[in-house]
């Protein structure tokens, strides 16, 4: 069982502010990582699926970065609207799509 | 309608009964997976399957079992449904290939008491 870890677990944050949250992975025998976006009582939705290290992503307010080689990738969030208030997912893949380690999530809240 | 559809989405049932949890799709993908949700933990992959004729366990596979019925279906069930197995589960499919992200059904919420 590989150690995704994400951190922090939870956090609140007032609208307008910018946020950022970790994910950390193993730095060996990486191929893929994704993010995902989880609203309550929704499915999770695919964000970013980054592949290569050095690789930033972005969607609208919403990007990312990876760095392979310590094993971590971080999510950005700027200008948090209330409809960013998700849990947020990241998956790991090792050695190939068959091997998916998710994280426990980090549970964002924006209040207005 | 929802690419993915799970029934049901809500089930409360005794332990020791026998549970199917059903997923279909309408996205053409190959690949299918049941996932589980505990508090507190990630999903974890419990059976997944590339193709009608190609089904693997996955991390948690102990007290099921998976029947891919055709490219497009994908059930999984709980021969003897125990309390340790209330979770949300999650059907997803991807398509085959390297970079592909994962779609998921709205989940199943499973209660066994």
């Amino acid at each position: 069982i590989l150690n995704v870890e994400q951190s922090p677990q939870s956090l609140h944050v007032q609208e307008g502010d910018s946020t950022n949250f970790t994910c950390s992975f193993p730095s060996s025998n990486f191929y893929a990582l994704h993010w995902y976006r989880w609203e309550t009582a929704k499915s999770p939705e695919a964000l970013f699926v980054m592949t290569l290290n050095g690789d930033e992503k972005k969607k609208g307010r919403i990007s990312a970065t990876l760095n392979t080689k310590e094993g971590y990738s971080y999510l950005y969030i700027k200008g948090s609207q209330p409809e960013d208030s998700a849990t947020y997912l990241c998956a790991f893949y090792s050695g190939g799509y068959q091997k998916v380690t998710f994280g426990t999530g980090t549970k964002l809240q924006v209040i207005p | 309608d929802a690419d993915v559809t799970q029934t049901p989405r809500n089930r409360i049932t005794k332990t020791g009964k026998r549970i199917m949890l059903e997923c279909s799709q309408t996205k053409g993908h190959d690949r299918m997976y049941w996932y589980r949700q505990d508090p507190g933990l990630g999903l974890r992959l419990i059976y997944y399957s590339f193709d009608v004729k190609d089904i693997n366990k996955g991390e948690i596979s102990d007290g099921y079992s998976v029947s891919r019925q055709a490219q497009a279906k994908f059930s999984l069930s709980l021969e003897s449904a125990i309390p340790n197995q209330t979770a949300l589960y999650f059907c997803a499919t991807k398509q085959a290939g390297n970079t592909g992200e994962l779609f998921f059904g709205e989940g199943s919420r499973l209660t066994v008491l």
